[in-house]
């Protein structure tokens, strides 16, 4: 199973929207409405932001949104924070208990 | 409340054996799935293994195919990865990730893996 591609990387100013997007194919993020998307801080393990491709986990700020079309699924950052710069990951369902998670964002904001 | 726990990391040379543990509470243990995730020095996160509830089938990804061994204690509520032949490029946090469904809700903290001469 071939990583997700995602942007190396993406930035912004305080208050813009960022939006990352995930592209797989029709045997992962295409044939399951199970993408998740993971903040990972330096030093820490991922913390899960996006489940079932749009749903927040409590606590999860609603600035923090997730969409898909077809193959490819995104995340977008709403009134960027200093906080939100960190790693982000997708992760789509692939069958069978198995997962694949995508190559990974820097967000930076300026 | 639920809790993951890796264990068992550490230095290793190249061509030797280690085994890492995942103590589990907080859930019943022995209806899940459960997963070891890694990652490589300033790396993504790589779906390394999977056992199954009853650890009656698992999953391994391609890198790590024949060298390492997952498996499962439902008494213990404690998973653990058995990895031989251990390479310069299996250098990684390895983490134990658990979810009740289709995503990784949960998280230890992670253990170091290091092989090295």
């Amino acid at each position: 199973q071939s990583a997700l591609t995602q942007p190396r990387s993406v930035s912004g100013s305080p208050g813009q929207s960022v939006t990352i997007s995930c592209t797989g194919t029709s045997s992962d993020i295409g044939a399951y409405n199970y993408v998740s998307w993971y903040q990972q801080c330096p030093g820490k393990a991922p913390k899960v932001i996006i489940f079932d491709v749009s749903r927040r986990p409590s606590g999860v700020p609603d600035r923090f949104s997730g969409s898909k079309s077809g193959n490819t699924a995104s995340l977008t950052i709403s009134g960027l924070q200093a906080e939100d710069e960190a790693h982000y990951y997708c992760c789509s369902f692939v069958g069978g208990f198995n997962f694949v998670f995508g190559s990974g964002t820097e967000v930076t904001v300026l | 409340q639920v809790q993951v726990v890796e264990s068992g990391g550490g230095v290793v040379q190249p061509g030797r054996s280690l085994r890492l543990s995942c103590a589990a509470s907080g859930f019943t243990f022995s209806r899940y799935p459960m997963h070891w995730v890694r990652q490589a020095p300033g790396k993504g996160l790589e779906c390394v293994a999977i056992i199954w509830p009853d650890g009656s089938n698992e999953y391994y990804g391609d890198p790590v195919k024949g060298r390492f061994t997952i498996s499962r204690d439902n008494s213990k509520n404690t998973m653990y990865l058995q990895m031989n032949s251990l390479r310069a490029e299996d250098t990684a946090i390895y983490y134990c990730a658990w979810g009740p469904l289709f995503y990784f809700e949960y998280w230890g903290q992670g253990t170091l893996v290091t092989v090295s001469s």
